[in-house]
C-alpha cells in the first residue's frame, strides 16, 4: 500500500533562517505531488505541484520554492523565513483524482 | 478566476439529524468534485468523488449531489453522530488540470 512521509512534525525557526521540509511517497511511481499550507483557522492554500521529476508549478509567488529531485521525493525550501510563513504544511500525492495527505509539519516562525 | 464557496459559518446539528453542507463554484463546471474530511491538526482525508455526469453518489451514511445547472454540490450526512464533527472540504477538479484546489471548508459540530 502507499504511504506518505513528512518530516519534521513540528519546527520552530527564527525569522530569516532557511527552511527545508521533506516529503517522500512509498508504494507508487510517478505520482503527482503537492505542497499545501494552512494558516490557523483557514483553508488549504496550494503552493506547488509537480507532475514529474524536475517539473514544478508554482501557484503563489512568495519566498518559498520546491524541488523534486527524485520521483517520490518533494522538498519545500526557503532561503529566509518570514513571520507570515508560519502554518501547517501538508504534502499530498494523487492517483485517480483522489488526494492522499501526509501527516503535516507545523511550522512556527518566531 | 474560479471561485469555490462553502458555508463560511460553522454548522451545529443535533445528533441523529441530517447535516447538509454546500459547495458552490463559479464559471467553469468541473469534471469531478471531491469531498474531504479534516480533523484538527491532521491532513484532509478523501471521502467521495462525484463526476459531472452523475447526479448523486452514496457511501454508507454519506450522500453527495452535483447540480451543474446550479453550479453546486451538496454533501449530506444522515443519522449524524458526534464523531462526524470535523471540517469538510470540497474540491473541484478540472479535467485539463493536474491540481486540486480546495474550498475553505465548513466546520460541522454534532451535539449529543
Amino acid at each position: 500500500s502507499q504511504t506518505i512521509h513528512q518530516w519534521p512534525a513540528t519546527l520552530v525557526q527564527p525569522v530569516g533562517s532557511p527552511l527545508s521540509l521533506e516529503c517522500t511517497v512509498e508504494g507508487t511511481s510517478n505520482p503527482n505531488l503537492y505542497w499545501y499550507r494552512q494558516a490557523a483557522g483557514r483553508g488549504l492554500q496550494l503552493l506547488f505541484y509537480s507532475v514529474g521529476i524536475g517539473q514544478i508549478s508554482s501557484e503563489v509567488p512568495q519566498n518559498l520554492s520546491a524541488s523534486r529531485p527524485q520521483d517520490r521525493q518533494f522538498i519545500l525550501s526557503s532561503k529566509k523565513l518570514l513571520l507570515s510563513d508560519s502554518g501547517f504544511y501538508l504534502c499530498a500525492w494523487s492517483v485517480a483524482d483522489e488526494q492522499y495527505f501526509g501527516p503535516g509539519t507545523r511550522l512556527t516562525v518566531t | 478566476s474560479q471561485k469555490i464557496e462553502q458555508n463560511s459559518e460553522a454548522l451545529n446539528i443535533q445528533e441523529g439529524k441530517t447535516a447538509t453542507l454546500t459547495c458552490n463554484y463559479t464559471n467553469y463546471s468541473p469534471a469531478y468534485l471531491q469531498w474531504y474530511r479534516q480533523d484538527p491538526g491532521r491532513g484532509p482525508v478523501f471521502l467521495l468523488l462525484i463526476r459531472e455526469n452523475e447526479k448523486e453518489k452514496r457511501k454508507e451514511r454519506l450522500k453527495v449531489t452535483f447540480d451543474t445547472t446550479l453550479k453546486q454540490s451538496l454533501f449530506h450526512i444522515t443519522a449524524s453522530q458526534p464523531a462526524d464533527s470535523a471540517t469538510y472540504l470540497c474540491a473541484p477538479l478540472y479535467s485539463s488540470a493536474s491540481k486540486i484546489i480546495f474550498g475553505s471548508g465548513t466546520r460541522l459540530s454534532i451535539r449529543p
